[in-house]
């Protein structure tokens, strides 16, 4: 199906795992990104990339991995994860083109206990 | 100092009634503006886009002033299907390449 998908819609894991969340779009576009959203917060940047091989920091960085090996997929990992990760992550991708529009996936729903 | 900033909310308004938005954002080198739309924590979608001419899509109006770095948007004759978050995003083009940063978000509630 054409679209941006995210898996696994939910997981629960424990303190100090490695965990990762997966999207995968099928648009070809060029660049992704990674929020995670809290109360209070709204949605806040940890990654994005511009096209494959190409990532850079966002808001929030720390405690989260990406890749992008491959223009359709971005993979977000967190390497030790804390009970203040959890959140609901939401994955995007738009067209180079500034004014485009960026379309997000359902989001993944994260508790570490 | 956050980059794009909204009044939290909820603005409680009776179907009908008209409400307005207000959002700013402090980095001058900007790109591109929109207002989405995000319902219940699902994932969000763009309402509009936002021009400096200002634009108009039926009941909504989005306005841009670049001089005092603000975004508003407009609902007129409210439905309550118009409840929801409604989110100010900014492109800001970086070493990077072009970086989304969205506001807190506004709630939304229409009542009988």
């Amino acid at each position: 199906d054409a679209g941006i998908t995210q898996s696994p819609r939910y997981k629960i894991t424990e303190t100090g795992r490695q965990v990762t969340l997966m999207c995968h779009q099928t648009w070809s576009h060029s660049y992704m990104f990674w929020y995670r959203q809290d109360l209070g917060h709204g949605l806040r940047l940890i990654y994005y990339s511009a096209a494959a091989d190409i990532t850079d920091k966002g808001e929030v960085p720390d405690g989260y991995v990406v890749s992008r090996s491959k223009t359709e997929n971005f993979p977000l990992t967190l390497e030790s994860a804390t009970r203040s990760q959890t959140s609901v992550y939401f994955c995007a991708s738009s067209e180079i083109q500034v004014y485009t529009e960026a379309f997000f996936g359902q989001g993944t729903r994260l508790t570490v206990v | 100092r956050k980059e794009v900033e909204q009044d939290p909310g909820p603005f409680n308004v009776p179907e009908g009634a008209t409400v307005a938005f207000n959002c700013t954002y402090s980095n001058s080198a900007s790109q591109s503006f929109f207002w989405y739309r995000q319902d219940c924590r699902k994932e969000p979608k763009l309402l509009m886009s936002v021009y400096s001419s200002g634009n108009e899509d039926g009941r909504f109006t989005a306005q841009l002033n670049r001089a005092s770095q603000y975004i508003s948007l407009l609902i007129r004759d409210s439905k309550l299907s118009d409840s929801a978050t409604y989110l100010c995003v900014v492109n800001i083009l970086t070493g990077g390449g072009n970086k989304l940063t969205f506001g807190t978000g506004t709630q939304l509630k229409v009542e009988l």
